[in-house]
């Protein structure tokens, strides 16, 4: 079962422009939404998360955006560079004891053009 | 500079193979997962530990795959025998986990296995 949808799968984005990227999940007892990117040939690194406590998170060009009663949050890439070219991940993990699993989305693969 | 080494980095073999692949965590995680990424099916968890004990490995094909952690500084994933179905990139991550946290995974580079 998906818990996780990412749209799209591919962007392109000139230099400079907006890059938005969206998730919904169905599972209402996850609380906690990271955004993971991927370089080829690299693991997944955290970029960003946020508690649905909040509406908004910003950490330099990157903020996502929840909107807990539609179930949906995204990433927003301001002024985009060819160096953020590389594939996003949403991801989401429920408020356990024992510690997160996390759920990841399809993926999306971004690409900047200069 | 503290990493989670993965080894192989690439590795082709034969159907009916062993495969090993290898992971050694962040020093002092305790936390560690096995995902595997394809283009159809994304990242996908196959199993967890922590401090050793192995917490689900629900995502796992039970009958061909098996992971273990002998000791806090190696984690094991083995498929035997392998498929070609089984080509994908495995991924290792590390964490620390305290009670009701959220914990920053830590992947590593990943082994990029093919079989034939």
């Amino acid at each position: 079962q998906q818990q996780v949808k990412q749209s799209p799968q591919s962007l392109i984005v000139q230099k400079g422009g907006i890059s938005i990227i969206n998730c919904a999940y169905e599972n209402t007892a996850f609380d906690y939404f990271p955004w993971y990117q991927q370089f080829p040939g690299k693991g997944p690194a955290l970029l960003i998360a946020i508690r649905p406590d909040v509406s908004e998170k910003k950490e330099g060009r990157f903020t996502i955006s929840f909107n807990k009663s539609a179930k949906q949050f995204s990433l927003h890439i301001m002024d985009s560079q060819p160096g953020d070219s590389a594939t996003y991940f949403c991801a989401a993990s429920p408020k356990e004891t024992s510690g997160s699993r996390l759920t990841f989305g399809e993926g999306t693969q971004l690409t900047v053009n200069p | 500079d503290a990493r989670v080494t993965q080894t192989p980095r690439h590795k082709v073999t034969e159907m009916g193979q062993e495969v090993t692949m290898r992971c050694q965590p962040i020093l002092g995680h305790n936390t560690v997962f096995w995902y595997r990424q394809t283009m159809m099916q994304g990242l996908e968890l196959l199993a967890y530990f922590r401090n050793r004990a192995p917490l689900d490995d629900s995502g796992m094909p039970k009958d061909r795959f098996s992971a273990e952690m002998p000791d806090a500084t190696l984690a094991t994933l083995k498929i035997q025998p392998s498929e070609p179905r089984d080509s994908a990139v495995y991924f290792c991550a590390s964490a620390t986990a305290g009670l009701s946290t959220n914990e920053k995974l830590f992947f590593g580079s990943g082994t990029q296995l093919s079989v034939l």
